[in-house]
């Protein structure tokens, strides 16, 4: 079975600061990998997907992840925080088949200070 | 474009009360559809989900129960509400093909009294 662990269940950062949101994953096939962002009171939105293309991945709102197999991390970061990006962060894990169901972590709740 | 609509938003019921969550989907046909259930501080936990008219598949054992009677709509239900029922209820939709990003909903807060 495929499993998620986000390290940092909160993590705080200065506006104008690098953000990096660490995520590693388990699973015994080939991964599909995705990041999603829960602003308060609201359902989950897909910032970016690894798809076993490139290794690279470009998502929304300036984030991007990058898939590394041999420490079988896909972290998450943002050169530059914004006010707006304040909000919780969710990895998740699939291994594909017709039902695509995914394995989530358990968050981290980044905080952006002034 | 897909869209997904949930409702209600914000739901307070009394112990021992039945349930009825609504999740519909516009935009596609056959998609898979999920339930979620996001507690206070905790990641999120599929309850169901669903392949097709029909054909519901449960992931923990529960109080709850779901229901697929058309293609994109997708109901979970209770019998008789327990306090542990309180949480955050999510659905989501995703194409049927290996991999898919699932897409969610606003979601609906429900509070057990």
């Amino acid at each position: 079975a495929q499993s998620v662990t986000q390290l940092g269940s909160h993590v705080s950062v200065s506006e104008g600061a690098l953000v990096l949101l660490r995520c590693n994953y388990s699973s015994s096939v080939p991964p599909y990998l995705f990041w999603y962002v829960q602003y308060p009171n609201q359902g989950l939105q897909l910032l970016l997907k690894y798809t076993s293309a490139a290794t690279l991945v470009k998502g929304i709102n300036g984030f991007e992840a990058e898939f590394k197999k041999s420490e079988t991390s896909f972290h998450l970061t943002k050169p530059s925080a914004h006010m707006s990006d304040a909000a919780e962060y969710f990895c998740a894990v699939s291994v594909g088949g017709t039902a695509s169901k995914l394995t989530f972590g358990t968050g981290t709740r980044l905080q952006v200070t002034l | 474009s897909q869209t997904i609509h949930q409702w209600p938003a914000t739901l307070v019921q009394p112990v021992g009360s039945p349930l009825s969550l609504e999740c519909t989907v516009e935009g596609t046909s056959n998609p898979n559809l999920y339930w979620y259930r996001q507690a206070a501080g905790r990641g999120l936990q599929l309850l169901f989900y669903s392949v097709g008219i029909g054909q519901i598949s449960s992931e923990v054992p529960q109080n709850l129960s779901a229901s697929r009677p058309q293609d994109r709509q997708f109901i979970l239900s209770s019998k008789k509400l327990l306090l542990s029922d309180s949480g955050f209820y999510l659905c989501a939709w995703s194409g049927n093909n290996g991999g898919q990003p699932q897409h969610f909903g606003d979601g609906t807060r429900l509070s057990i009294l």
